[in-house]
Formats: structure tokens, sequence, C-alpha cells
């Protein structure tokens, strides 16, 4: 398996573009997890789906962020309008059931001028 | 809600001698605890994890941690640090039935030739 799938790895934008990060998580697994990753907060968790279902979106920052998953191997994370203080490296992770393993994506580097 | 502390940051050890890193978390009953490690620019890795049963769990690459329930701890050790261990290493903790995991802030090791 190619594991955990995400685009692009690096992301420069302006502030005020939408931007789009993209997942693939492994096939067969039911949960997938989006998480940022900041030097000031750590590792956050955003948002995490079950069966392509939001579950939890307590961690999402604001409205200007936004997931979705639209089929069992493909999931979105939007930030509209970007703002500088969303630089950070998002990463996408999944697992077969609860508390098994995740298997983290390489990450997107996201930088917003 | 759990929390995780990692009380170190940042940590220089030399090739060859041993190591401990230091995880203490925050939760009412028994809790899942986890060691990753992150390489520079790479997700992040399962080390091992605790659910249950004994106390002193092994992992992949030679770590172990032990779970001090008394002490509220999961640190995670290596008899022997190879300069390959120079990374990230985060401690998780999950509880209940929501299968999110709170993340440490991570303590970034350094191996010394």
């Amino acid at each position: 398996d190619a594991g955990v799938i995400q685009s692009p790895r690096h992301e420069v934008t302006e502030m005020g573009q939408e931007v789009t990060l993209r997942c693939k998580p492994i096939s067969g697994h039911d949960y997938l997890f989006w998480y940022r990753q900041t030097m000031m907060r750590g590792l956050e968790l955003l948002i995490y789906f079950n069966n392509n279902v939001p579950i939890d979106d307590s961690g999402m920052p604001e409205d200007r962020f936004s997931a979705k998953m639209p089929n069992a191997s493909f999931s979105t994370l939007k930030i509209q309008p970007s703002e500088p203080r969303d630089s950070a490296v998002y990463f996408c992770a999944s697992n077969i059931n609860s508390y098994n393993e995740q298997f983290f994506g390489p990450g997107t580097r996201l930088t917003v001028l | 809600a759990q929390s995780v502390t990692q009380p170190d940051i940042h940590i220089t050890v030399s090739e060859g001698a041993s190591l401990e890193l230091r995880c203490n978390y925050s939760y009412g009953a028994t809790p899942y605890l986890f060691w990753y490690v992150q390489s520079p620019g790479q997700g992040l890795q399962l080390l091992l994890k605790y659910f249950s049963g004994d106390t002193l769990v092994q992992g992949i690459k030679g770590f172990e941690a032990e779970f001090k329930r008394s002490q509220s701890s999961f640190n995670l050790r290596k008899p022997s640090v190879h300069w390959s261990d120079a990374a990230e290493y985060f401690c998780a903790v999950g509880a209940g039935s929501n299968y999110k995991l709170t993340f440490g802030k991570g303590t970034l090791l350094t191996v010394n030739p």
C-alpha cells in the first residue's frame, strides 16, 4: 500500500486566496483525521470522519475552514479566505478503527503571505 | 478532557547513551497511550502503544515505555541511542469513545556522535 497520500506537499499562497488540501487515506480505513501542526500550538486535531461522515469538527478554528469527504478514498480541507496565521503543516491520518494506530501522511506545508 | 505534558522541549544525548523521554497525562480513568516519532519533513510514525495489561510495552526500533498509573506517566526509554534516532517524539493520549488523540508538544532529540 502507498500509505496516506497528501497533496500538494508545499503550498504558498497570498492572503485572501482559497486553499484546498487533499488527502487519500489507506484503502479500507474507515477513520480519517485532519491535524494542524504549528510551533506555538503543537499538533491539533481539526476534524475527523468515520465512514465519510464528519464526527467531530470542534477543532476547526473558524468558519473559514471546511472539510469534506465525498467518498472513502478522498478528503479535502479548504481554507477560504486564507490568512497568514493559517501557515502551518497540515497532516491527514487514517486508521481502520478506534484506537488502533493512526497512519499519517507526509503533510502539506502551507505558507500564506 | 485529557491532556498530555512533555516537560522536555529538547534533549541532547551522545550516541550509545541511554535515553528517557518523559510524558505525563491527565485523565480520570485508564487512558490509551501512544508514542509517535517524527523525522524532519515526515509524518508521524507509531513507536508503541499501551491499551491494557502489561505496563511495560515494547515498540519498534528498540524503544520501550512503562505505564505508571500512580505517577500518571508513560515514559519512553531506549538503552542505547543511535544517530538515526534523532527526531521529534510525541506522546499522545486517547480516552473514552470519541477516538480522538491529544498530543503533547513534543520533545526534540539531538544525538551527538
